[in-house]
């Protein structure tokens, strides 16, 4: 069984601030997605990264693959209270096919003003 | 921009009851898949469809946990005589690549 683990579990911190959620498994993944949820909402994809080292940037975002694509992290730089929310990683299956998503069970995100 | 919709957005039943939920996927993407999220965990893969092929179905929760596809448009997930421990948010996502975009869930009570 593939399993994710999200670190931290929960973080709050003041806006301005830097941070860095992580994503470790010890597990291969065809692909690593990222998303954001909010309360009462479906998860929205942020980004996907497919290649071992692979380093995407969205905005303040930046997002990295690990190179044996068992981890990942997430860095926002000056962070908003716009970026609270719920941060999810998931792994795409091994062999590359199409399967469910395993899930990380998420980062609390809290950006104070 | 048409997105994944998902009916109802909430459903309120009573134990013992059959539920049907609904999705309908983006309009090109032909794999579909359902999830189930309880409170504190992240999302958990149930089953998914091919066009209108149901390709896993292993991971269903349990007999009383089916879904449908008939056209390879929209899907039904169906959860027959529910149980409390059913309570939870139900996730429709739909694909053409390894990307899945999800809709906005459906949430289920069980009294």
């Amino acid at each position: 069984t593939q399993l994710l683990e999200q670190s931290p579990q929960f973080l709050s911190i003041q806006e301005g601030e830097n941070l860095t959620v992580y994503c470790n498994s010890s597990s291969v993944f065809s692909s690593l997605q990222w998303y954001r949820q909010e309360p009462g909402e479906g998860p929205v994809l942020l980004v996907t990264v497919v290649t071992g080292g692979e380093v995407k940037k969205l905005k303040r975002l930046t997002f990295q693959f690990g190179d044996a694509r068992k981890d990942s992290s997430l860095h926002i730089t000056a962070a908003q209270p716009g970026d609270t929310g719920l941060y999810l990683c998931a792994g795409g299956p091994a062999g590359g096919g199409a399967d469910g998503l395993t899930f990380g069970k998420g980062t609390h995100l809290i950006i104070q003003p | 921009d048409t997105g994944v919709s998902q009916d109802p957005r909430h459903k309120i039943t009573k134990r013992g009851q059959n539920v049907t939920f609904r999705c309908d996927p983006i309009s090109e993407h032909n794999r579909l898949y359902w999830y189930r999220q309880t409170l504190g965990q992240g999302p958990e893969f149930l089953t998914y469809f091919q066009n209108e092929a149901q390709l896993e179905k292993s991971r269903l929760l349990s007999d009383r946990f089916s879904a449908e596809r008939p056209k390879g448009s929209f899907s039904t997930l169906e959860i027959q005589r529910t149980e409390q421990g059913d309570s939870a948010m139900y996730l429709c996502a739909s694909s053409r690549t390894n990307e899945q975009f999800f809709g906005p869930g459906t949430r289920l009570t069980v009294l």
